[in-house]
């Protein structure tokens, strides 16, 4: 079992849709997590820090499941500038080094 | 700029060459990661670096790779006697020593083809 999944898409919908990804993690000490967002071809740039109680930020909601192990993203009234391919990092291991451990990233394709 | 810089942005190379790489972390940073990703993939651990020192690599790090920080400031890394199937975009980030509270800067990646 892979560290950290996602599903990879595409998800393809409708500009002003609500859509969800999720991301599961398998090692249950995982302690920071985070959703990126990557363009095509370009590097990956953090879109948020994921909190224990959940934060948002605009049209963006992160959760974290500690229970069930994943965390969630939730865009509301999607963009087509939100297209993009999304990818989950976690801090799977205690201590130090912060080495980030990312999923293989969902697409998302938002159409007129 | 006070972002992550790496050099080159494209590298093509005949396959058995060696090639190197180039990044340039923030420079409060001292934590420093080298990434590797494939298409359809997400960013792959390679190793990483505190100061100068190497404190993790991955299984993924053949011995034809080899990284360095030799003044804990800038990193190279090396990849010899390339292979077609090295051909990846190498992303570099870097993170400040302490709680990971706003993730990595990555920079913007040297694409690698080998023909």
């Amino acid at each position: 079992r892979k560290e950290v999944e996602q599903d990879p898409g595409p998800f393809n919908v409708p500009e002003g849709a609500t859509v969800a990804f999720n991301c599961t993690y398998s090692n249950s000490a995982s302690q920071s997590f985070f959703w990126y967002r990557q363009d095509c071809r370009k590097e990956p740039k953090l879109l948020m820090s994921v909190y224990s109680s959940g934060n948002e930020d605009g049209r963006f909601t992160a959760q974290l499941n500690r229970a069930s192990q994943y965390i969630s993203l939730l865009i509301r009234d999607s963009k087509l500038s939100d297209s993009a391919t999304y990818l989950c990092a976690v801090k799977v291991q205690k201590g130090g080094g912060n080495k980030l451990t990312f999923g293989t990233g969902t697409q998302l394709k938002v159409e007129l | 700029d006070t972002g992550v810089s790496q050099d080159p942005r494209h590298k093509i190379t005949k396959r058995g060459q060696n090639v190197t790489f180039r990044c340039d972390p923030i420079s409060e940073h001292n934590r420093l990661y080298w990434y590797r990703q494939t298409l359809g993939q997400g960013p792959e651990f390679l190793t990483y670096f505190q100061n100068e020192a190497q404190l993790e690599k991955s299984r993924l790090l053949s011995d034809r790779f080899s990284a360095e920080r030799p003044k804990g400031s800038f990193s190279t890394l090396e990849i010899q006697r390339t292979e077609q199937g090295d051909s990846a975009m190498y992303l570099c980030a870097s993170s400040s020593q302490g709680t990971l509270v706003n993730g990595y800067t990555f920079g913007s990646g040297t694409r690698l083809t080998v023909v």
